[in-house]
């Protein structure tokens, strides 16, 4: 098990609603990655956050967003949901001054009815 | 761009022998880690074994290692002594270390089951 946490574990909503997820960083780690992952499928780039900034983004569009806070804690916000955003999203916290390996979260399953 | 190729979707094993999975990436970076990672079916991702670019020395992990050969941009995982527990996705993975965005390429996995 990783110090890295998610919530909520599932969540259902219907198309054109808004969701938040939450990761909480493991500790001393000052930089959180989000994953989506579609059934069937490798990890997908979204996102990375350091120090409360944007550091890089995936080919998603601007409906998807995020936070980091202060205490490295980190959301995901997806607005106007569609159908093809349903997946699992995965949440990876690391320490950029080692350039190196992420800690995952368990992930939170979204589903888009 | 970079790119990573997992070719074989699912590979299965018997208790305590061994297995190999294979990894295949491009990239024109010369500096970058490569990683697989086990992702268990209750779902959270494990780091297996991580190898460093510059590093000639395949790295190992007690029942796991990697035949890295970097002109041949192969990264395959070999697990010996396979464990009903080793039953999991393998994904393998690929970071360029450029300074900027610390961001994972992976593969589409492999399914590896264990039988008993």
């Amino acid at each position: 098990e990783t110090g890295v946490t998610q919530s909520p574990t599932h969540l259902i909503k219907t198309r054109g609603q808004q969701v938040t997820l939450r990761c909480s960083s493991q500790s001393g780690h000052n930089t959180v990655s989000w994953y989506q992952q579609a059934l069937g499928q490798g990890p997908q780039f979204i996102f990375q956050y350091y120090r409360e900034e944007e550091n890089g983004r995936g080919n998603f569009p601007p409906r998807f967003s995020g936070l980091q806070f202060p205490n490295y804690s980190s959301e995901l916000n997806v607005n106007a949901l569609e159908l093809d955003d349903s997946a699992l999203y995965l949440c990876a916290s690391s320490r950029v001054s080692t350039g190196g390996e992420q800690y995952f979260g368990p992930g939170t399953r979204l589903t888009v009815t | 761009a970079q790119t990573v190729t997992q070719s074989q979707p699912e590979m299965s094993v018997q208790e305590a022998e061994t297995v190999t999975l294979s990894c295949t990436y491009d990239t024109s970076e010369n500096n970058y880690y490569l990683f697989w990672y086990k992702q268990p079916p209750s779902r959270q991702m494990i780091l297996v074994i991580r190898q460093e670019a510059y590093k000639q020395q395949n790295a190992t992990e007690n029942r796991f290692s990697v035949n890295f050969q970097k002109a041949a941009k192969s990264f395959s995982l070999k697990i010996s002594d396979s464990q009903l527990g080793d039953t999991a996705m393998y994904f393998c993975a690929f970071m360029k270390l450029t300074p900027g965005t610390y961001k994972y390429i992976f593969g589409t996995g492999t399914r590896l089951k264990v039988l008993a």
